[in-house]
């Protein structure tokens, strides 16, 4: 079955270290995002990427990196810059082939908190 | 900015009782989503709302969409507890960016179901 595929589903950072959070499609999807959800709120973008090799920033990109060098990958690096990482990260994509409209869909999430 | 408005962000219902969610907000749009969140889990895709006066109805749960407005309702009717869960609306403007471009996020509405 096609899906997002996140890893791992829990995950801890020391303090001053940089942690990479996964993201893998294999629904063919051409954009994929990272968001950011913290207890009681709403999901915040991070970064988005519409094509291999681009990438742009979203609403709260600082302190995170992502790269897109596979069409089905999407890392996101929680840098030590990002003084509060503690959240629920969510991964998602969409494809022009089911019609710009459609909906993103969404991987299960990892939960980062920091030791 | 674009900003989006969900109330109430607490809902605590009966079963057999109906009520509405609402989803205000601030630009134009005619691309309106609706997503459903159980605890610790991911997003699902509930609704598409793609043009002024559309309605979606799926079970107990009906959306619309009136873009004069710039709202969203999410009715539920004669709830159940299997309903229990977050509910989110996600506006995409219409203004600018790309037929893959960033979704906003309401705060979600958190729906409890009581016997």
């Amino acid at each position: 079955d096609g899906g997002i595929t996140q890893s791992p589903k829990y995950l801890f950072r020391k303090e001053g270290q940089n942690v990479t959070l996964s993201c893998e499609q294999n629904l063919n999807h051409d954009a994929m995002y990272w968001y950011r959800q913290d207890p009681g709120q709403g999901l915040r973008l991070i970064y988005y990427s519409q094509i291999v090799n681009d990438f742009q920033k979203g609403d709260i990109a600082e302190g995170y990196s992502v790269s897109r060098e596979k069409k089905e990958s999407f890392p996101l690096t929680v840098t030590s810059a990002q003084k509060n990482p503690t959240a629920f990260y969510l991964c998602a994509s969409t494809s022009p082939l089911t019609g710009p409209n459609q909906p993103q869909h969404f991987g299960d999430g990892t939960r980062l908190s920091i030791l | 900015e674009l900003k989006v408005e969900q109330n109430p962000l607490f809902l605590s219902m009966q079963e057999g009782k109906n009520y509405t969610i609402y989803c205000n907000y601030s630009t134009t749009s005619d691309r309106l989503y609706w997503y459903r969140q159980d605890p610790g889990k991911s997003l699902e895709s509930l609704f598409v709302l793609l043009s002024n006066g559309a309605v979606k109805q799926e079970g107990r749960l009906m959306a619309s969409l009136d873009t004069k407005a710039r709202l969203s309702t999410l009715h539920i009717t004669a709830a159940v507890h299997d309903l229990s869960a977050t509910y989110f609306c996600a506006v995409r403007p219409n203004a600018g960016g790309t037929s893959y471009g960033k979704l906003t996020f309401g705060q979600g509405t958190i729906l409890t179901v009581h016997p």
